[in-house]
């Protein structure tokens, strides 16, 4: 069964601090990874998508991927009380000529003041 | 970018009676829908991959004749929950992908619905 690991949290940082979220999945052949964020009683919403090794920057936020490790992490720079959310990390299988997204369970994120 | 509309964004029914929810995706035509479950703090779990003029298909676990779907044209996909019970009160969230994107590109989320059972 393929599964996507997340620390459930909550992670709690002080505003301006980096939060790291971190991520781990167990299918090799993954091919694409996505970070979503997820205010409560709302729908996700892309935040970071990433297909290679490496580093990705867009702004604020930072998404790594290790395809040796199976680990992708989310850094957060100069967080700000408004990225508080539930952050779900999300990793597309190939499945059928098509590719199936699969959900870690998120981790909480507290940006305080 | 692409839109995904769901309705209704909240439902409450009293238990045994059906709930129908729409998934339209409104500047594009989305050959595959998913539809997921979110109950409180937990992950979305895939219910089922919808598809365009074919059968729906469906996650280990769930049961088709319960969770009906319907994707009977290009923008527009229904999930109803047959005879509702209390334990089905969850958030359901469907999503599509704009094809014009390719296939590893992101999913584009409806706004979900709270389903309540009394």
């Amino acid at each position: 069964q393929k599964e996507v690991e997340q620390n459930s949290g909550p992670l709690s940082v002080p505003e301006g601090a980096i939060a790291s979220l971190n991520c781990t999945y167990s299918d090799r052949v993954s091919q694409s990874f996505f970070w979503y964020r997820q205010y409560s009683g709302k729908s996700p919403e892309l935040i970071m998508s990433i297909y290679s090794n490496g580093d990705k920057e867009d702004g604020r936020f930072t998404a790594q991927l290790n395809k040796a490790s199976q680990y992708v992490s989310l850094l957060i720079r100069d967080s700000q009380p408004s990225d508080s959310a539930t952050y779900l990390c999300a990793v597309n299988n190939p499945s059928g000529g098509s590719y199936i997204p699969t959900f870690g369970r998120g981790t909480s994120l507290i940006v305080h003041p | 970018g692409a839109v995904v509309s769901q309705h209704p964004s909240r439902v409450i029914c009293k238990s045994g009676t059906s709930v129908k929810i729409e998934c339209r995706s409104l500047d594009f035509q989305a050959t595959t829908m998913f539809w997921y479950r979110q109950f409180p703090k937990q992950s979305l779990m895939l219910m089922a991959t919808s598809n365009e003029g074919s059968k729906a298909t469906y996650e280990q676990g769930v049961e088709k004749d319960k969770f009906l779907i319907n994707h009977a044209s290009l923008t527009l996909s229904t999930l109803t929950v047959t005879s509702a019970h209390p334990e089905d009160s969850s958030f359901y969230i469907c999503s599509a992908r704009d094809p014009e994107q390719g296939s590893f590109e992101k999913l584009f989320f409806g706004s979900g619905t709270q389903l309540s059972v009394l």
